[in-house]
């Protein structure tokens, strides 16, 4: 029973360059979430999904994309990394929307740009 | 501005019984979720109160009081590996979610 899996684990950029984040979950469920975490701050939403093909944007979408091609994949985009990207992304999903839901978050991508 | 306050850090002892506050002021309300997250991995659902009062699962019980808006976390029977944040967030009128930057809980033997 995988979960939520995101690859890479960890990934170190430089600024300028472009990267992206997978995130794959196996429990069919309709609405998925990037987020981002930085010490001493809460989880912030970056941009979410509540179904293929479909996407919007959370509380800090600036300097990323996202696309849902498929149910099951959720897909984050850096097209210029800048240091102020430096965090750790979790990526989560959900049967229904986060109201009546709880969230089944992945383990991390731990991302660092110089 | 929508926000969630949380104790950065707590020290309990293994066996004792530690209480993680929370206080919100958001705008409006449609529950509050307590989430655990060991370091390094990823966060764990606990609970969800919408309604005011207690919710108890084992060792762990959440409580609400809307029109003061406060919950509180309450873990009994502490054990080492109860080491871990605790992140309170809490559903706005949007159905968004406020996330606390959450508490550090240290169990010492």
């Amino acid at each position: 029973n995988a979960g939520v899996t995101q690859t890479p684990k960890f990934r170190v950029l430089k600024t300028g360059q472009s990267m992206t984040l997978l995130c794959a979950q196996d429990m069919n469920h309709e609405y998925m979430y990037w987020y981002r975490q930085d010490p001493g701050m809460g989880l912030r939403l970056i941009h979410y999904s509540v179904g293929e093909g479909t996407t919007a944007k959370g509380e800090v979408p600036d300097g990323y994309n996202v696309s849902r091609l498929k149910k099951q994949n959720f897909l984050l985009g850096l097209e210029s990394a800048a240091p102020s990207q430096t965090s750790v992304y979790f990526c989560a999903s959900s049967y229904s929307g986060q109201d009546t839901g709880e969230l089944f978050f992945g383990e991390g991508s731990r991302l660092t740009v110089l | 501005g929508q926000n969630i306050d949380q104790p950065t850090e707590m020290t309990a002892t293994e066996g004792a019984i530690v209480q993680i506050n929370c206080t919100y002021q958001t705008s409006g309300f449609n529950g509050l979720f307590w989430y655990q997250q060991h370091a390094g991995e990823a966060p764990t659902f606990l609970s969800y109160n919408v309604l005011d009062g207690l919710e108890e699962k084992g060792r762990f019980s959440s409580f609400l009081s809307r029109s003061k808006g406060y919950s509180y976390l309450l873990l009994k029977e502490l054990q080492m590996k109860d080491s871990a944040s605790y992140l309170c967030a809490v559903m706005d009128s949007n159905y968004q979610l406020i996330w606390g930057a959450g508490t550090k809980l240290i169990i010492k033997p």
